[in-house]
């Protein structure tokens, strides 16, 4: 079947614009994490979403960051006033939402802000 | 805290070697996962093979094989007589419920380059 799917794959935009990037699980899976690699940071868990429990926020870099998963499947992450640190390849992952769980990731979005 | 240590950056062999990737963790867990997956440069994160902390036994498919010594707390990957297809970047990571959640938790990466 289909894997997870991202959007847009290249994003360049100018410091301070907003973004979203989103993001399509694979059909059935009930998680949804993002996740942002970056070369000075490695790669980073961002937020997570399982079903139509509160999602876990904590890896969120800053207010500026915000995400939100509609009808239990697609996801969009929302980048405000981006900064030049934002530049990365943003991840996103979905997963059966059983107790073990694996994680499949799609292409990514590489974001690139001037 | 969890932390995954992969010490070696970059790997250089030529075609047929064996190679091993290094993986250490630390988790206060006593349930756990391990992971490893391969970034090719297409950029896609590739999962390779999911370890559970109750299950030591050594694992092999194909060309790869994974050993895992929680006595050392190592979860180490080999590939035996590499191809150049086998460049990318792998990335061991870990997942401990109790501490962190579903999270994953990812080491730096190694960069292997398999030379014709």
């Amino acid at each position: 079947g289909a894997g997870v799917s991202q959007s847009p794959s290249n994003k360049v935009t100018e410091k301070g614009k907003d973004v979203e990037l989103r993001c399509d699980p694979i059909s059935g899976h009930t998680a949804l994490y993002w996740y942002r690699q970056s070369l000075g940071q490695g790669l980073e868990f961002l937020i997570y979403f399982q079903g139509n429990s509160a999602p876990d926020k904590s890896g969120l870099p800053s207010d500026r960051f915000s995400a939100e998963r509609t009808g239990g499947s697609v996801s969009t992450l929302t980048i405000q006033r981006t900064q030049q640190e934002d530049s990365a390849v943003y991840l996103c992952a979905s997963s059966p939402g059983l107790a073990v769980d694996t994680q499949y990731f799609g292409p990514g979005t590489r974001l690139t802000v001037l | 805290a969890q932390k995954v240590t992969q010490a070696q950056t970059e790997i250089s062999v030529v075609e047929k070697e064996d190679v091993t990737l290094d993986c250490v963790y630390e988790t206060r867990d006593t349930t756990y996962y391990l992971f490893w997956y391969k970034q090719p440069p297409s950029g896609e994160l590739v999962f390779l093979i999911r370890r559970n902390s109750f299950d030591e036994q050594n694992e092999i498919s194909g060309r790869y094989s994974w050993n895992f010594q929680k006595s050392t707390s190592s979860f180490n990957f080999t590939i035996t007589a590499s191809q150049v297809v086998d460049s990318a970047v792998y990335f061991c990571a870990l997942s401990a419920r109790e501490t962190s959640g579903s999270r994953l938790t990812f080491g730096e990466g190694t960069q292997l380059t398999v030379n014709p």
